[in-house]
């Protein structure tokens, strides 16, 4: 399969700091995505980026799928910014079934 | 339109019991999987389904059935519950019609006693 490898594990700060996460692949991938989970458990989408750059409020993220990696910033963060983030990405050969990082940890403070 | 439908949300099991954790989603995707989420580990994929009637096995299939008779559902069984299956349980659900976009349901909780 494909190992996914996401950093920082852990990321603390204070609220109006804004970060990068990111994720390498070690292998090429097709329809990479990133999800927050949040302290409720709950899995939602924030970006479908198999390349390229897309916005979205305080949040965008770039995919340079040459280079089998993806970027996700957040800027000034909020503390219902705290959460899991997670990559995904599937192979060609085997469509949806997607390979998921570990996680980010991000904990926002007031 | 409501997604992706997990149920129940949470659920106690002694050790040796037998459930069935329900899926549905209304979205006509051809693509269902079930992933189990332990600490520290990320999401593992458990059983996926390209299409009605195609199941297969993903990364930690052993103690799970999975069966797709319809479009919609895709149950996930556990036979005989063990401690080792206590794990948060997520479906999801990719369609293909011009992207891979997957979505998940709420999440089953699963501790096993």
């Amino acid at each position: 399969g494909i190992q996914v490898e996401q950093s920082p594990p852990d990321l603390i700060l204070q609220e109006g700091a804004n970060s990068t996460l990111r994720c390498n692949f070690s292998d090429s991938v097709n329809n990479l995505q990133w999800f927050h989970q949040n302290p409720w458990g709950q899995l939602i989408n924030l970006f479908y980026i198999p390349s390229g750059t897309k916005q979205n409020g305080r949040l965008s993220a770039t995919t340079v799928a040459t280079e089998r990696y993806s970027l996700l910033y957040i800027s000034s963060s909020q503390t219902t910014d705290s959460g899991v983030y997670f990559c995904g990405g599937d192979r060609g050969s085997t469509l949806g079934r997607l390979y998921f990082g570990r996680g980010t940890q991000l904990t926002v403070w007031p | 339109n409501a997604g992706v439908t997990q149920t129940p949300k949470f659920q106690v099991l002694k050790t040796g019991q037998s459930m069935t954790l329900q899926c549905a989603q209304d979205m006509n995707h051809e693509y269902m999987s079930w992933y189990r989420q332990d600490p520290g580990m990320g999401l593992r994929l458990i059983h996926y389904s390209v299409g009605a009637g195609i199941t297969d096995q993903g990364e930690v299939p052993n103690g799970y059935n999975v069966s797709r008779s319809t479009t919609e559902d895709f149950p996930l069984r556990l036979l005989s519950a063990a401690p080792s299956q206590t794990s948060v349980y997520f479906c999801a659900s990719t369609g293909f019609g011009g992207g891979a976009e997957a979505f998940f349901g709420q999440g089953t909780r699963l501790t096993v006693v």
